[in-house]
């Protein structure tokens, strides 16, 4: 069964510092998607990121960083020189390849709520 | 301007009346999504449809019942509220299947009492 888990409830960091938000991952499939999306304190919920199963190579946007590794089925996600603006929750999902014979759902990880101090 | 929109934005009612969130989007999307948000338990899969006429549950159906009678409108009833689905609710919506990013509402925040 899906399974997404985001072990760190809440982070906080000092601003300018690096940090890494976890997410691990399960599924049966050889096919599927990894999302990671924002929470800002104002509620509405952004998209960052999409990736597929068969692409390994980590991401770069801005100070954002991804770095996905199928050996440990994890999807973790790093904001350089962090700012307060990134204070926030955020939220790893997976979907599996859809067909007749199974679900279409998605499953979203519990989130990490981050906290960049001044 | 794309969006998803829901209504109402915030409601406080009581157990056992009859509700209905309303979600459309303008987007022309074939998958839309209900999730409910719960502090410690993230964001949950309500119930999605994949396209007209066509919804299955997600992980927390109980409860609940929705209906896709146009492609872009995707209600969520609450048949007999009662206060254990006291929750932030959140419709999505994206093109193809779940394996597109989503759009999201801003969110209907329910109070059953």
């Amino acid at each position: 069964a899906q399974k997404v888990t985001q072990a760190q409830t809440e982070i906080s960091v000092v601003e300018k510092e690096d940090v890494t938000l976890d997410c691990v991952y399960e599924t049966r499939d050889t096919t599927y998607y990894l999302f990671w999306y924002k929470q800002p304190p104002s509620g509405e919920l952004v998209f960052l990121i999409r990736r597929n199963s068969f692409d390994e190579q980590n991401e770069i946007s801005g100070r954002y960083s991804w770095n996905f590794q199928k050996s440990t089925s994890s999807f973790n996600f790093t904001i350089t020189a962090s700012q307060v603006v990134d204070s926030a929750v955020y939220f790893c999902a997976l979907s599996e390849t859809p067909n007749k014979n199974r679900d279409d759902k998605i499953i979203f990880g519990k989130g990490t709520r981050l906290h960049i101090l001044p | 301007e794309a969006q998803v929109t829901q209504n109402p934005r915030y409601l406080i009612t009581v157990t056992g009346k009859k509700l209905t969130v309303t979600c459309s989007q303008n987007m022309n999307h074939e998958y839309m999504s209900w999730y409910r948000q719960d502090p410690g338990l993230g964001l949950r899969q309500i119930y999605y449809s994949m396209n007209v006429e066509v919804t299955d549950k997600g992980d927390v159906p109980e409860g609940y019942k929705v209906s896709r009678k146009e492609k872009r409108n995707f209600p969520l009833i609450l048949e007999s509220p009662s206060p254990n689905q006291t929750s932030l609710y959140f419709c999505a919506s994206n093109r193809g299947n779940s394996n597109q990013p989503q759009h999201f509402g801003d969110g209907t925040r329910l109070s059953i009492l």
